[in-house]
Order: structure tokens, then sequence, then C-alpha cells
């Protein structure tokens, strides 16, 4: 049973470049979250996508959007990179109390 | 809002020493709690979890109680190994108006290293 599964693994963009990160969740899930994890810290709440709408939204500017595929997958958009949006970008899918995360993908901007 | 403090860290111990992390937190409503642990270059998997006041988590000689007089989830573990170093979260979501979980706020993760 294939687990939370997100690409790519790493990537380099420059400063003003828009990003797009991909998230397919674990078998039997239809809800995703996007969290971005600052180094050295914990990860903090960008929103979450149910029935391909997002459901809620933690304190992000409106360049990180988001989409929600008919097949419960999941797409991050970052519009105008800036520095600071160098993180580890978590996807975690859940079904009721079913939470999984993936191992992330690591943006780095120059 | 939701807001979850973890002990300053990092923590050092030695191999079979006993460990705490402390967690405090503030929520409105009746938060669920979790510990998640994080390995190097990977990502959250979940230790424990409690869903109600006075509930026991437990996984792996891992243990964290449910104290919601004092907004406490400490996690604790009688006997560490080297293997356990890792970074560890203290977690709370809601059910996010349902029966599945909304958002979860984590804390700033503690650092823990074990020597042999």
């Amino acid at each position: 049973d294939a687990g939370v599964t997100q690409s790519p693994t790493h990537l380099i963009k420059t400063r003003g470049q828009q990003v797009t990160l991909r998230c397919s969740p674990k078998s039997g899930h239809d809800t995703v979250s996007w969290y971005q994890q600052a180094l050295g810290q914990g990860p903090q709440f960008i929103f979450q996508y149910y029935e391909e709408e997002e459901r809620q939204r933690g304190n992000f500017p409106d360049r990180f959007s988001g989409h929600q595929f008919p097949n419960y997958s999941s797409e991050l958009n970052v519009n105008a990179l800036l520095l600071g949006d160098s993180a580890l970008y978590l996807c975690a899918s859940s079904w009721g109390t079913s939470y999984a995360f993936g191992s992330g993908t690591r943006l780095t901007v120059v | 809002g939701d807001s979850v403090t973890q002990m300053e860290g990092p923590v050092t111990l030695s191999e079979e020493a006993f460990l705490t992390i402390n967690c405090t937190y503030t929520a409105t409503g009746y938060p669920s709690l979790f510990w998640y642990v994080q390995y190097p270059g990977e990502g959250l998997q979940l230790l424990l979890k409690a869903t109600k006041a006075d509930d026991k988590g437990s996984n792996k000689g891992f243990e964290a109680t449910y104290r919601k007089e004092t907004t406490s989830f400490h996690l604790e573990k009688g006997s560490v190994q080297v293997s356990d170093s890792a970074v560890y979260f203290c977690a709370l979501s809601d059910l996010g108006g349902g029966t599945s979980y909304g958002k979860l706020t984590f804390g700033q993760g503690t650092i823990l290293t074990v020597h042999p």
C-alpha cells in the first residue's frame, strides 16, 4: 500500500520564478493538506483541500495557491518566489482520523 | 488561536537514560494531541496520539498522557536508545467541524541526541 508520495524531492528555483509541487495521497484518503517547514522550525499549515475545494487556510499570502484533482491528488503552486520561501514542503493526506505525511519536497530559492 | 509550546532544546542523553520532553498547548474546544518524530531527511511519522482528556498514548516505549487541567502532553520514555535520536514535534488538531482532522498546529520541535 503506497503511502503519500511527493514530487520532486528537491528543486532549486530563482527568486521571482514560479513553482509547482505535487502530491499523491495515501490510498483511501480523500483530503490533502500542505505544510511549510522552515529549517529548524515546526511545520506551518498552508491549506487543506477536500472535494476539490480549499476547506481551511493558514496565514500564507495569495502567492500560495493549490488545487485538488478528482483522483484526490493535489498541487501546491507558489508564485513570485522569495528567498524566504526556501523550506521543506510537506503534504499530508487524511480520511477521518487517519493522517499520513509524505517525505516532502525541499525547495531552495536562490 | 491554537498554539503548542515545547521545552527548549536540544536534549542530549546517554543510552538507557529517562526522557521527558515537555509540551503545553492552548486551544479552544477539545483538541486531539499528537507526538510526531522526524528523522534526518525524512517526513513526519506519527509516534502516538490521544483524543480526549486522561487518555494515554503509547508506542515503542514512548508514552504521553492528555492532561486537560494542566493543558499538557509531555512525552516520556523510560530507557532511550541511540536509534531514538531524532526531532520530536508535539501537535494538536481539532476535528475541522466534522469527523475528520482539520489543520495540525505544531510546536517548534525538540532535537534529541542519544549517545552510546
